[in-house]
């Protein structure tokens, strides 16, 4: 079975600063996808980064970086030079399994509050 | 206009009503899906479809029952819910069922309060 946990029910950071969320995964899968997204208090989840399992490097877009330590099991989530709008729930997420359908399994999530 | 759009953004019900929640996509994917999300848990996943065929079910109650008729659109048809049910509702889609490399893509959700 597929699990995702986060750890940190809730992160406090200043504006400007950079910031970690953490992600940890357990899954038999050889081949998963792990992707973070946000949810702003309007309720939409947005896509924000995808790591690939194979994938040699570790995944950036922007301001967010994925930080992959496959030994470890896990899938931090960066966002440097941190902006108020950054202020939203963050939930780590994973796709495995070769067959059939597959299933996007979440974590409980991180409330990132950026304060001015 | 956002890629999946779902309607109403909120919904207030009693017990014994019936209602239905609507999810429309616009990127061309062929599988959608219903999520739950309710305080302090994670999103579990309800429904999958791919292909207007439903191909996962995840032990969800007979007073939830989702209609897709074509890979655009996909309904979840509500009567005789419980106070547990309310929630946030999030449709997704994605461009298929293969591929643990794609993301799903989110509406804004319909927030759902049973009275």
């Amino acid at each position: 079975a597929q699990k995702i946990t986060q750890t940190q029910p809730g992160m406090f950071v200043q504006e400007k600063e950079a910031v970690t969320l953490d992600c940890t995964y357990d899954t038999s899968d050889p081949s998963y996808g792990l992707f973070w997204y946000k949810q702003p208090s309007s309720g939409e989840m947005i896509f924000l980064i995808y790591q690939g399992s194979y994938d040699q490097q570790n995944a950036t877009e922007g301001r967010y970086s994925l930080n992959f330590q496959k030994a470890r099991k896990s899938a931090n989530l960066v966002i440097s030079a941190s902006q108020l709008g950054d202020s939203a729930m963050y939930f780590c997420a994973m796709r495995a399994g070769i067959q059939g359908a597959q299933k996007l399994v979440f974590g409980q999530g991180t409330r990132l509050t950026i304060n001015p | 206009e956002t890629g999946v759009t779902q309607t109403p953004r909120h919904l207030v019900m009693g017990m014994t009503n019936k209602k239905s929640l609507k999810c429309e996509q616009h990127l061309g994917h062929n599988a959608m899906y219903w999520y739950k999300q309710s305080a302090k848990k994670p999103l579990e996943l309800m429904f999958v479809y791919s292909l207007e065929e439903r191909v996962e079910n995840n032990s969800v109650p007979s007073r939830f029952s989702p209609e897709c008729p074509n890979s655009s659109h996909l309904f979840l048809h509500l009567h005789t819910l419980q106070p547990e049910d309310s929630a946030l509702y999030l449709c997704a889609s994605s461009p298929d069922l293969g591929g643990e490399h794609q993301p799903q893509h989110f509406g804004d959700g319909t927030r759902l309060s049973i009275l």
